[in-house]
């Protein structure tokens, strides 16, 4: 049973509409992380949060915002979605290091 | 990214045969962590190590934190095994995680 879930799966968004990511996780980690993979690239670090009510600046926060509302859910907020944002989002939980991933959601911006 | 160096970018075996993946660092790294990105795009967990050698199967994975490298190992390749590799590595003096920007494996029959 997969113990991170991400929804939607993919999702058409228009240029400056508000795009919002859900992740949630069964694992009772602690940290909580969310990233994006352009094509053929890795991933990279938006932000990430390790308690509830609390979140923290990734490599790549601009133009994205998050919230840890509880240790099980996770959002990635977009609150005026741009074209340069077209990629596939990635959540992972985490007790301390040890990283485990969500399926993805491919998210196209037109 | 710049903290991680993954190598080859692209490599192609038969199958049947074997090779090795590296990640060199720039800096020291703590603990590495090895994920397959299958055709369907998922990630897959394949090791986490924070020192010395770990094998599963067909996979073996090294981790010299003095030397700052890790290798993947893959033999007898099958079809199944294609896919996008990726090292993730931890910092030693902070909580982030760099990761390398893959190399894609295509094995052929």
């Amino acid at each position: 049973e997969a113990a991170v879930t991400q929804s939607p799966r993919s999702k058409v968004a228009v240029t400056g509409g508000k795009v919002t990511l859900s992740c949630h996780q069964t694992n009772n980690h602690d940290y909580m992380y969310w990233y994006r993979q352009d094509t053929g690239h890795g991933l990279r670090l938006i932000h990430y949060s390790y308690v509830a009510d609390s979140t923290e600046k990734g490599d790549i926060p601009d133009g994205y915002k998050a919230s840890r509302p509880s240790q099980e859910n996770f959002s990635l907020i977009l609150e005026l979605a741009s074209l340069s944002q077209t990629a596939v989002y990635f959540c992972a939980s985490s007790e301390r290091y040890e990283q485990y991933f969500g399926p993805g959601t491919r998210l196209t911006v037109l | 990214g710049d903290q991680v160096e993954q190598s080859p970018s692209a490599l192609s075996l038969h199958e049947g045969t074997g090779s090795a993946l590296r990640c060199n660092f720039t800096t020291t790294m703590r603990a590495v962590q090895w994920f397959q990105q299958n055709s369907r795009g998922s990630l897959i967990n394949l090791f986490y190590l924070a020192s010395g050698t770990k094998e599963n199967g067909r996979l073996k994975s090294t981790f010299n934190s003095k030397e700052s490298y890790s290798t993947l190992h893959i033999r007898d390749a099958q079809l199944e095994d294609s896919g996008t590799y990726f090292c993730a590595a931890e910092g030693n003096s902070n909580n982030r995680i760099f990761f390398g920007d893959g190399t894609q494996l295509v094995v052929k029959p």
